[in-house]
């Protein structure tokens, strides 16, 4: 069966500093991948998806970049951290066209 | 550019009410409908998936719809539980997926 894993859970960096958070789908090949972001009392906003690797498309433009260095690993990265990159980062998975599963996500705190 | 509606923003029931969650969204060309669940903090549980092709799915208490060409889906939950309170996310998707703000349920023992 196939899984997401997302880590870590939580994270709190201080603003100006790197980011990279993780995401790896298991059980499947050439997946569709998600990054989505929640803010506080938001609701879910698309950052990046990818359709395979090295095909990163961008909805937001922002201080955030995504990459996928290989079929089921997806990551998400900053250079600098602003204060308004605070909240709930969640990893998503789809086959195309039959419904996404997401990653358990990751709490995002910039102090 | 696709755009996802919930309504209401917020419900409160007592438990054993039936309830009806509702979702409209803009662009009719959709591959499929999915509703999910998210408890505070945590992740998105899938409920329910609704190909573009059917009209509903059911899933034990819940039972979505889907009118494609009205931009319209419902959510239905019988017979509430307390165990129920949650935040309920419907999303469309065709190249990507786009949600809705949620509705935020309370079910009061």
């Amino acid at each position: 069966s196939q899984t997401i894993h997302q880590w870590p859970a939580t994270l709190v960096q201080p603003v100006g500093s790197p980011l990279s958070l993780e995401c790896t789908v298991e059980g499947t090949s050439n997946p569709n991948l998600y990054w989505y972001r929640q803010a506080a009392g938001r609701g879910l906003q698309l950052l990046f998806y990818s359709v395979g690797i090295g095909q990163i498309s961008s909805e937001v433009p922002q201080n955030l970049s995504a990459s996928r260095p290989q079929d089921r690993q997806f990551i998400l990265s900053s250079k600098k951290l602003l204060l308004s990159d605070s909240g709930f980062y969640l990893c998503a998975w789809s086959p195309g066209g039959s419904g996404y599963t997401f990653g358990s996500g990751t709490r995002l705190t910039v102090v | 550019k696709q755009e996802v509606t919930q309504i209401p923003a917020a419900l409160s029931v007592p438990e054993g009410e039936n309830l009806v969650l509702n979702c409209s969204f803009t662009d009719s060309a959709i591959y499929n409908l999915q509703w999910f669940r998210q408890d505070p903090g945590k992740g998105l549980t899938s409920l329910l998936l609704i190909q573009s092709s059917q009209r509903e799915q059911t899933s034990g208490r819940l039972n979505a719809s889907l009118d494609k060409s009205s931009g319209r889906s419902t959510l239905y939950i019988a017979a509430s539980q307390p165990g129920d309170s949650a935040t309920y996310l419907c999303a469309v998707s065709l190249n990507d997926m786009r949600f809705g703000a949620g509705t935020r349920l309370t079910v009061k023992p």
